[in-house]
């Protein structure tokens, strides 16, 4: 079956550690997204890369960072500098970052800082 | 910029009755516009999205929505709710070709449907 996978679903790490967040897609799409959700304020996109190799900041990117050295394979760092990172993560891709292009979602990591 | 407002963060109907979820939007040209669903603890899922062919756009589930540019409003209806229709609905905007917001998704807050038996 085709489709995104993120991993773990559920994380959880103290206070002034890094954690990475991984998310995988075998549907040979080129655009991948990360997006943050919290309760009442739908999703904010963090990081999306357009081609391997190349990525750009969405709105709230302060505090994270990513890779894309595959194609199918974009993972995002929460690192220490994000002030508030309890939050659901999701991983999106879509064939093109054209406007009409479908997003497809994974199911999600919980993030819990403790 | 591209916006979208979900009237109501919270709808409640009873089984059977017509679900009615509103969604309106800001764009500086005609937008590509989508409804996504959410179940607890998962990801999202398309529901049906608008590409200018039609203005009535059927999708998944029995769901539907109307496009009108004059209202810029893209409302989500379906005639008879059913249990299984509870979760969370996302209306979302992407600015076509030309706009400054061209190829990003921007979503509203969402709205949380209820269904009594």
């Amino acid at each position: 079956d085709g489709g995104i996978t993120q991993s773990p679903k559920y994380l959880f790490r103290k206070e002034g550690q890094n954690v990475t967040l991984s998310c995988e897609q075998n549907l040979n799409h080129d655009a991948m997204y990360w997006y943050r959700q919290d309760p009442g304020q739908g999703l904010r996109l963090i990081y999306y890369s357009q081609i391997v190799n190349d990525f750009q900041k969405g709105d709230i990117a302060e505090g994270y960072s990513v890779s894309r050295e595959k194609k199918e394979s974009f993972p995002l760092t929460v690192t220490s500098a994000q002030k508030n990172p309890t939050a659901f993560y999701l991983c999106a891709s879509s064939m093109g970052t054209g406007g009409v292009d479908t997003q497809y979602f994974g199911p999600g990591t919980r993030l819990t800082v403790l | 910029a591209q916006s979208v407002t979900q009237l109501g963060s919270h709808v409640s109907v009873s089984e059977g009755a017509l679900v009615l979820l509103r969604c309106n939007y800001s764009s500086s040209v005609p937008p590509y516009l989508f409804w996504y669903v959410q179940y607890p603890n998962q990801g999202l899922q398309l529901l049906l999205k608008y590409t200018s062919a039609a203005t009535l756009v059927k999708g998944i589930n029995g769901f539907e929505a109307e496009f009108k540019k004059s209202e810029t409003s893209f409302h989500l209806t379906k005639p008879s709710a059913h249990m299984s229709d509870a979760a969370e609905y996302f209306c979302a905007v992407s600015a076509r070709a030309g706009g400054t917001s061209y190829g990003k998704l921007t979503f509203g807050q969402g709205t949380i449907l209820t269904v009594h038996p």
